[in-house]
């Protein structure tokens, strides 16, 4: 059973579209986690949710809105996507969001903006 | 300059050699220090965990910090194909809520 999942794992789709990402965790965590890993491979944080809530918003677009229904699921949407946004998304978990919390991370959604 | 400075390589090496990947930081806040094993088209995976100067032991893994120099590496003996990877060290401050800050990787080729 895969303990992260993202969907999908590839997205090919053209500027200005509006697509989503879905995050599901079946590990019972409480904090969930947005990271984009550009083409130089530097991986940065964008959002975090504990319990449905959300707690770290870094620089990000507005363009950019997570959704959280429920704790074992973290979605992204992206509106009006441009150029710059193809990267790597890996959505991540971990028991409650503490430093010495280690963080599982899913298999990652490749996404190209064309 | 970065916060979190680290070599995107390849290195290359035989089977068997020890390998040391290595990062470099500016910010005197971060307090823990991480290592993680990113194998291609995967997410990355906690390999290592460390709070405090000095080493730490996981196998054939060794995880070294230096606070005094900011560095901090990773050892790996007895290097297996299967360490093939890119290993990206991370840090965090102390403190509130968990934002570590990654370098960039480095990618290692262990060849047969």
């Amino acid at each position: 059973d895969t303990a992260v999942s993202q969907t999908p794992k590839y997205l090919v789709t053209q500027m200005g579209n509006d697509k989503s990402i879905k995050c599901e965790q079946n590990l019972g965590h409480d904090t969930m986690y947005w990271y984009k890993q550009d083409s130089k491979k530097f991986l940065k944080i964008m959002f975090s949710y504990n319990n449905k809530e959300l707690i770290i918003n870094e620089t990000v677009p507005n363009r950019f809105s997570p959704k959280s229904p429920d704790k074992a699921h973290l979605n992204l949407h992206i509106n009006s996507l441009e150029l710059g946004d193809s990267a790597v998304y890996f959505c991540a978990s971990s028991q409650d969001g503490t430093r010495t919390d280690t963080q599982y991370f899913g298999p990652g959604t490749r996404l190209t903006v064309l | 300059q970065k916060e979190v400075e680290q070599d995107p390589g390849p290195l290359s090496v035989p089977e068997g050699a020890i390998v040391s990947l290595n990062c470099t930081y500016s910010n005197s806040a971060f307090q823990y220090f991480m290592w993680y094993r990113q194998y291609s088209r995967k997410g990355p995976e906690l390999l290592m965990y460390t709070y405090s100067s000095g080493n730490k032991e996981d196998g054939r893994f060794t995880a070294q910090v230096d606070k005094s120099s900011k560095y901090i590496s990773l050892f790996i003996r007895d290097s297996q194909p299967s360490d093939s990877a890119t290993y990206l060290c991370a840090m965090g401050r102390g403190g509130g809520s968990y934002i570590p800050t990654f370098g960039r990787g480095t990618s290692l080729i262990v060849h047969p």
